[in-house]
């Protein structure tokens, strides 16, 4: 069975901190897709960074990064330099082959002045 | 290009009634994906659809709920005779084909059943 886990259920951190969200996972598919979701108060789930499982190289979005390491079954997304705008729900999520996605729990993380 | 559109963004409805929600995919994806999340909580599963056909309805509850994504025309998710556990925020996304490829979300129709 699939499965994604995080561990942080919030985080409080200064406004231009690097910081870094937790997530690990468990799957038997050879093949998938790990992301990163963002969810605002206004609701919306927006996409941040994908990883494919045989990818090489660590994903890169802007001030988002993937720290993938799959023999730890870990993905946790870093975000630099952290700004106001980037408080909010962040879910981390997995995708096997042909198959649903499936979510975290969902840190909440506050960036203070 | 327009993204994932989903309509009514809030809808009200009364215990006993139904409820209709509507999700227009991505341009030229044809797999769509019903999601559901309950207040303070993640997403969870709920449909896969490809047009005219369910590949993956493991996540519906066994009565009441139903969906279509017809030849033509937007993907339809339907809740018969609403109870105030529905309440939640029911989420569509789309993706252009089968593999692992990541999926886009609509903005949410939020249902409150009083």
């Amino acid at each position: 069975a699939q499965k994604i886990t995080q561990t942080q259920p919030g985080m409080f951190v200064q406004e231009k901190e690097a910081v870094t969200l937790d997530c690990t996972y468990d799957t038997s598919d050879p093949s998938y897709g790990l992301f990163w979701y963002k969810q605002p108060s206004s609701g919306e789930m927006i996409f941040l960074i994908y990883q494919g499982s045989y990818d090489q190289q660590n994903a890169t979005e802007g001030r988002y990064s993937l720290n993938f390491q799959k023999a730890r079954k870990s993905a946790n997304l870093v975000i630099s330099a952290s700004q106001l705008g980037d408080s909010a729900m962040y879910f981390c999520a997995m995708r096997g082959y042909a198959s649903k996605i499936i979510f975290g729990s969902g840190t909440r993380l506050s960036i203070r002045p | 290009n327009a993204g994932v559109m989903q309509n009514p963004r809030h809808l009200v409805r009364r215990r006993g009634q139904e409820a209709r929600l509507r999700c227009s995919p991505m341009k030229g994806h044809s797999h769509v994906y019903w999601y559901r999340q309950l207040p303070e909580e993640g997403l969870k599963f709920m449909v896969y659809l490809q047009k005219e056909n369910i590949i993956d309805e493991s996540g519906m509850p066994k009565e009441r709920f139903s969906a279509e994504f017809p030849k033509e025309g937007p993907s339809i998710l339907r809740i018969q005779q609403v109870v105030r556990g529905d309440s939640a925020a029911y989420f569509c996304a789309s993706s252009p084909s089968v593999g692992t490829d990541t999926q886009y979300f609509g903005p949410g129709t939020r249902l409150t059943v009083l």
